[in-house]
């Protein structure tokens, strides 16, 4: 099976610009998550969804971020317009809801640089 | 104080000796509680995975856990260079679902 599948896996844009991160889940998992890692504040959740809601966004630094998950194979984060403290790496990461288990696969991640 | 804390290191050993990773969390509701191996420019994966207070071993991974004194700890026995990476503990309410917060992480290296 696939893995998590994140696009693209770099990019560079200039402050003020709209960036759209892309996320595709592994099959059959019903959680998602966006991370984001920088080495000062570590990995750090932004919001997670499960069966396509969004549960938890308290995460998200201020509404420059936007997230959505339209289906269950396919997630968007968006950052309008990006500073260059948003650089970053983003990383998606999808789960099974399961009492007992929190296994997260997560994806090669999403290399963000605003000049 | 964070939510999740982890001495950053880096934590240097010597190969085929124990590393000793630890980590404390503030949420007494926690109940489950995660180790992940990054290395460099990579993506996180589980290492192990534990619910109960004591030990839990997997191969020459043991994790340890004390709810009472809110304290999470993995042992790597006979480090090898390729265990050289950042360790990430994670902790989770069963009740808000998947939901992981992560440590900062504390970077290992072992020496040949």
């Amino acid at each position: 099976d696939a893995g998590v599948i994140q696009s693209p896996r770099h990019e560079v844009t200039e402050m003020g610009q709209e960036v759209t991160l892309r996320c595709k889940p592994i099959s059959g998992h019903n959680s998602l998550f966006w991370y984001r890692q920088t080495m000062m504040r570590g990995l750090e959740l932004l919001i997670y969804f499960n069966n396509n809601v969004p549960i938890d966004d308290s995460g998200m630094p201020e509404d420059r971020f936007s997230a959505k998950m339209p289906n269950a194979s396919f997630s968007t984060l968006k950052i309008q317009p990006s500073e260059p403290r948003d650089s970053a790496v983003y990383f998606c990461a999808s789960s099974r809801t399961t009492q007992n288990t929190g296994e997260l696969f997560f994806g090669e991640g999403s290399r963000l640089t605003v000049l | 104080q964070k939510e999740v804390e982890q001495n950053s290191g880096p934590l240097s050993v010597p190969e085929g000796a124990i590393a000793s990773l630890n980590c404390t969390y503030s949420d007494r509701g926690s109940q489950s509680f995660f180790w992940y191996r990054q290395y460099s420019g990579k993506s996180p994966e589980l290492i192990m995975f534990i619910y109960s207070n004591g030990d839990k071993e997997d191969g020459r991974f043991t994790a340890q856990l004390n709810k009472a004194s809110q304290y999470v700890s993995l042992l790597i026995r006979d480090s090898q260079p390729s265990d050289s990476a950042t360790y990430l503990c994670a902790v989770k309410r069963d009740n808000q679902g998947g939901k992981l917060i992560f440590g900062q992480g504390t970077e290992l290296s072992v020496k040949p």
